[in-house]
């Protein structure tokens, strides 16, 4: 089945701790995304990735960091230094370029407590 | 900052009314544009797009949006809602040049039967 998996659904961290957010796909899509999702403020990027080995900042990347080691994976970690990391994390893949959209699997809730 | 802002928060509808949800953008180059819906306790789904050509595309569940190049604008419409229509609606911006993949801080919308 072809898709975006994102693991684990649900996910509980102490503070001061990191954790890492998995997301692979097997769309052989080139871009991949991460978004957060809060009531109220919609998805906002995190990190992005176009192309293997290469991503860049998106709009709040402060106290996260991404690798895209494999085309089919972008993992995202949430460090100690994230002020507020309990949200709901997307990931997304889509083509580089085309006339086609982005897909997005179905979440990762993080808990710090 | 390139953002993407969608007017409405909160929309409450009866049934059969019309809808429009407005959607603008700050980027001026080569823009692709969409429309996804989160049902409740579902992921994201495109219900549209717009990469070129006619600026009135079409969606699934009869609904349509228009590209208004002049004023950055991307604005969801449906004729006639129905309760199934419950759900959140997003607009999303990608940028020609970049990838970068920005979306609205949402709107939810609530129908009544």
């Amino acid at each position: 089945d072809g898709g975006i998996t994102q693991s684990p659904k649900y996910l509980f961290r102490k503070e001061g701790q990191n954790v890492t957010l998995s997301c692979e796909q097997n769309l052989n899509h080139d871009a991949m995304y991460w978004y957060r999702q809060d009531p109220g403020q919609g998805l906002r990027l995190i990190y992005y990735s176009q192309i293997v080995n290469d991503f860049q900042k998106g709009d709040i990347a402060e106290g996260y960091s991404v690798s895209r080691e494999k085309k089919e994976s972008f993992p995202l970690t949430v460090t100690s230094a994230q002020k507020n990391p309990t949200a709901f994390y997307l990931c997304a893949s889509g083509p580089d370029r085309g006339h086609t959209e982005a897909f997005f699997g179905q979440g990762t809730r993080l808990t710090v407590v | 900052a390139q953002s993407v802002s969608q007017h409405n928060h909160h929309v409450i509808l009866s049934e059969a009314a019309s809808l429009e949800l407005g959607c603008n953008y700050s980027y001026g180059g080569t823009v692709n544009l969409f429309w996804y819906v989160q049902y409740p306790g579902q992921h994201l789904q495109l219900l549209l797009k717009y990469f070129s050509g006619d600026p009135l595309v079409k969606g699934i569940k009869g609904f349509e949006a228009e590209f208004i190049k002049s004023k950055f604008s991307f604005n969801l419409r449906k004729p006639s809602v129905q309760w199934s229509d419950t759900a959140e609606y997003f607009c999303a911006v990608r940028h020609g040049n970049t990838g970068k993949l920005i979306f609205g801080q949402g709107t939810t919308l609530q129908v009544k039967p």
